[in-house]
């Protein structure tokens, strides 16, 4: 079975630079995977924030961004803001069956 | 603006069937790859399965926890999405979302429903 594996979680103070990283059980993850990430708030819907390894939707505030970092995705906070404390998943498509990173508990403090 | 309303969702036995359904709206609904996600109470986001739209070749997609057992249907002509679920477990309990994809080939999600709640259990 596939396993994503993202930090559990993760601390940063306002105004500083996070980054989140996402591994697969298979081995490096390349944009062959089309790295997807996500925010989720307590008791919302999630909401899509980067695509395709690095692509931003017309939503995503600039300060996201997502990148390849060492064999695995990674998703990169400059400039935390309060309201980026959340909860952050990673998703991997393996040939149209995609799996979700174990997320990342993002704390802003 | 794309709007995704998820319905279907309620209290049913262990072994038992359920259909969802998703109403979409606000963009050509034919055209896109479309995928359902679920969230146990408290846990993290579990991938279920996916459909391709138009001309991307009529695939569908599963995770190997629902194979054999879900199955995921679309009517282009009422904009709505289904998942048929049997063989229902307790461990299926979950909200389930319909989300949307940016093209016709499973891949990139995109905009995500509020979600329909499915509880299985005696």
């Amino acid at each position: 079975q596939t396993v994503v594996t993202q930090e559990p979680s993760l601390t940063v103070s306002p105004g500083g630079t996070v980054t989140l990283t996402c591994a697969s059980s298979t081995g490096a993850v390349t944009s062959g995977y089309y790295p997807n990430w996500f925010q989720q708030k307590p008791g919302q819907a999630p909401r899509a924030l980067i695509y395709g390894t690095t692509n931003k939707h017309s939503w995503t505030p600039a300060r996201f961004s997502g990148s390849l970092l060492g064999g695995k995705a990674a998703l990169t906070v400059s400039g935390v803001q309060p309201e980026d404390e959340a909860e952050y998943y990673c998703m991997l498509d393996y040939g149209g069956v995609h799996v979700f990173g174990t997320g990342t508990t993002v704390t802003v403090l | 603006e794309v709007q995704l309303v998820e319905s279907g969702g309620g209290l049913v036995q262990p072994g038992g069937s359920l259909r969802l359904s998703c109403s979409a709206s606000g963009f050509t609904f034919k055209t896109y790859a479309m995928h359902w996600v679920r969230q146990a109470p408290g846990k993290g986001l579990d991938y279920v399965s996916s459909i391709s739209g138009e001309g991307g070749g009529g695939n569908t997609y599963y995770a190997d926890s629902v194979k054999g057992r879900f199955t995921i249907f679309r009517d282009d002509s009422k904009n709505t999405l289904y998942l048929q679920m049997s063989s229902l477990r307790s461990e299926d309990t979950a909200v389930y979302y319909c989300v949307k994809d940016l093209g016709s080939i499973p891949r990139d999600f995109d905009s995500w429903g509020q979600g329909t709640l499915v509880t299985v259990s005696s």
